[in-house]
């Protein structure tokens, strides 16, 4: 079946620092929706991205859909201590418009 | 705008006890609903969806199982559980965005 593969798991990086994670497939996705989860909560969507080529922002937060439609991009500009979480990518799968297809996450760490 | 809750927030249980989590979406009609695991620092596991009342659709063999009783509300339910049924269970709604939306989680600890 179709996976996403995400990366890296997980980041370590200092406070002001850039962030970036991308998410591939050996399968095309015609949608790809970044989420973020904050601990004991439930995951929040980011950005959602619906065309090939698409670049979106929100705030600090910029997203690509790839133009081979099998990856995507999440970039986080100046980091701060409240961009801790795990950030998950996802798009629906092809044989099934009810069900999300989700990468494992990153998880972003802050360095003290 | 639509809503979606579940509850209790948190709950302890015994080993062999039953349990029900509920969740309820409001602003919207005849939602596909979700019940998602997440075990510690882990991924998303599907355990099951729904697209109308009484329909239910299980991804993996286990010790739950999922009840839609009426359009809005989706319940998680165990006769007995395990310690292995332990983690955080999120409902979620499915917009025609293709987006998914969760509600606040619900942290189940079986002792």
């Amino acid at each position: 079946g179709q996976q996403l593969n995400q990366s890296p798991q997980s980041m370590f990086i200092q406070e002001g620092e850039d962030v970036s994670m991308n998410c591939t497939s050996s399968s095309i996705f015609n949608t790809w929706l970044w989420y973020k989860q904050d601990p004991g909560e439930g995951p929040v969507l980011l950005i959602a991205l619906y065309k090939a080529g698409e670049l979106t922002s929100n705030g600090r937060l910029t997203a690509q859909f790839g133009t081979t439609r099998k990856d995507s991009f999440l970039n986080i500009s100046a980091s701060i201590p409240s961009d801790v979480g795990i950030y998950f990518c996802a798009g629906p799968g092809l044989d099934s418009n009810y069900q999300l297809i989700w990468g494992a996450g990153t998880k972003l760490i802050i360095k003290p | 705008s639509q809503t979606i809750h579940q509850w209790p927030a948190t709950l302890v249980q015994p080993v062999g006890s039953p349990l029900s989590l509920e969740c309820t979406v409001e602003g919207t009609s005849n939602p596909n609903l979700y019940w998602y695991r997440q075990a510690a620092g882990r991924g998303l596991q599907l355990l099951f969806y729904s697209v109308g009342i009484g329909q239910i659709s299980s991804e993996v063999p286990q010790n739950l199982s999922a009840s839609r009783p009426q359009d809005r509300q989706f319940i998680l339910s165990s006769k007995k559980l395990l310690l292995s049924d332990s983690g955080f269970y999120l409902c979620a709604w499915l917009a025609d965005t293709g987006e998914l939306f969760f509600g606040e989680g619900s942290r189940l600890t079986v002792l």
